[in-house]
């Protein structure tokens, strides 16, 4: 199975500046296709989760361009150019690339 | 608009069985591969089982390999999670998900509010 880590696990962050949040999978998410199977997902307080990036780097529909991912193989990035409050919840990664998709273990967002 | 209402959870003892739906409306139901993801109470996320759109492909993770099966009618637009020798680490709340896609790679485009299931005695 591939595992995925993310880091940290806890980002406290002031409204207006950027964040930050890596992940990593133990084994290359690059597909033939040359996209990287990696996807971000946003679980806000008390709600279900939304996507926010596929294949590493397109931002789903509806989702703002401060909202931003990169890398490739095994080392992947989402970045928030400015954080606004609704930001704020749970960010998972997830391995798309095969079966068992695994999750990253959560990278909790909130405001200072 | 995309909407997905799960329903059948419920409390059960271990070693029940319990069968959750999800009904799906606002797109074509069997153009697109649906899933089950569940979350533990204050934990993370955990995918469960994936199901293409015509049936044809099916996985599940190893978790629930042999206890749980995913079926869809495309009469009803309704997903289901079948759901075998309940143990309490099957507590948690269960998400249907709707894919980008009739089949892989799986991108869980939209989700329903969730199911609540508990196993204990």
């Amino acid at each position: 199975d591939i595992v995925m880590t993310q880091s940290p696990v806890s980002l406290p962050v002031n409204p207006g500046e950027p964040a930050s949040i890596s992940c990593r999978s133990s084994q290359s998410l690059l597909h033939t296709t040359g996209f990287n199977y990696l996807d971000w997902y946003l679980q806000k307080p008390g709600q279900s989760p939304q996507l926010l990036i596929y294949v590493g780097s397109y931002r789903a529909s509806g989702v703002p361009d401060r909202f931003s991912g990169s890398g490739s193989g095994t080392d992947f990035t989402l970045k928030i150019s400015r954080v606004e409050a609704e930001d704020v919840g749970v960010y998972y990664c997830m391995q798309a690339l095969q079966t068992p998709f695994t999750f990253g273990p959560g990278t909790k967002v909130d405001i200072k | 608009e995309v909407q997905l209402l799960e329903s059948g959870g419920g409390l059960v003892q271990p070693g029940g069985s319990l069968r959750l739906s999800c009904a799906a409306s606002g797109f074509t139901f069997d153009t697109y591969a649906m899933a089950w993801v569940r979350q533990a109470p204050g934990e993370g996320l955990e995918w469960v089982a994936f199901i293409s759109k015509h049936g044809s492909d099916r996985y599940y993770a190893d978790s629930v390999k042999g206890r749980v099966a995913i079926s869809r009618d495309s009469s009803k637009s309704t997903l289901y999670l079948q759901m075998n020798s309940l143990r309490a680490e099957d507590t948690a709340l269960y998400y249907c998900a709707k894919s980008s896609s009739g089949n892989l790679p799986p991108r869980f485009v939209s989700w329903g509010p969730g199911t609540l299931v508990i196993v204990s005695s």
